[in-house]
């Protein structure tokens, strides 16, 4: 069964203050590994897609790489409207329309 | 271009009571999932229709929950009766149907529908 563990939990930041989050994942044949952000009382909305080791994705302050078993989602200088539940999910190639999300990092930016 | 679109926002029931959730996916998505997340963690997949048809279904307590998307495109989630454990929110999302590297994973989200059984 597919496995996604992110950490931290919760991240309290002061603006500016550069920062990465970790997805350790476990699938047997990874199709993409996929980053969505979720604003509170919102559905998640997708960031990256990322589908080899090595490979990278840039979106403004946001930077995701992935290794063989993990992804790192960088966020360089962030600023409070960065604040947010990052979530990480995992696609297999046996099953290529269903994610296995992790339960997310809570990112709080403070001005 | 509209979103997916859910409603109602928020449901309070009493357990036993029955409930139901609808869900307007993306103009021309042809692939629809219904997931539930409870506080704190991620989405988990309840269904996921092609068209009209349930692909996959084997996460869907079907003594309790039932769901349809007749014509392929509208869709339904239903819990009869409500339990205290099925409180949370359930989120509903669309695709379109792309076949091999075309197909990004990219999930479009409805606000999802919260609910609360008392």
């Amino acid at each position: 069964e597919d496995q996604v563990t992110q950490s931290p939990e919760a991240l309290r930041l002061q603006e500016g203050e550069s920062s990465s989050l970790n997805c350790s994942y476990t699938v047997s044949g990874l199709r993409g590994l996929f980053w969505y952000r979720q604003d509170p009382g919102k559905g998640p909305e997708f960031l990256f897609t990322l589908y080899s080791a090595g490979e990278e994705k840039e979106k403004e302050r946001l930077k995701a790489t992935l290794t063989k078993k993990e992804s790192f989602l960088h966020i360089t200088a962030p600023k409070p409207e960065d604040s947010a539940t990052y979530l990480c999910a995992v696609q297999a190639r046996s099953n290529d329309y269903k994610l296995s999300f992790g339960a997310g990092t809570t990112v709080t930016v403070r001005a | 271009e509209a979103g997916v679109v859910q409603s109602p926002r928020y449901k309070i029931i009493e357990k036993k009571q029955p409930v139901a959730f609808w869900c307007n996916p993306i103009s021309g998505h042809n692939t629809l999932y219904w997931y539930l997340q409870n506080l704190g963690q991620g989405p988990e997949l309840l269904i996921r229709y092609e068209n009209e048809e349930a692909v996959d279904d084997s996460q869907l307590p079907k003594d309790r929950f039932s769901a349809e998307r007749l014509k392929g495109v509208d869709s339904t989630l239903k819990i009869q009766p409500a339990e205290l454990g099925d409180s949370a929110v359930y989120l509903c999302a669309s695709s379109p149907r792309l076949a091999g590297e075309l197909n990004t994973g990219e999930l479009f989200f409805g606000e999802g529908s919260r609910l609360t059984v008392l």
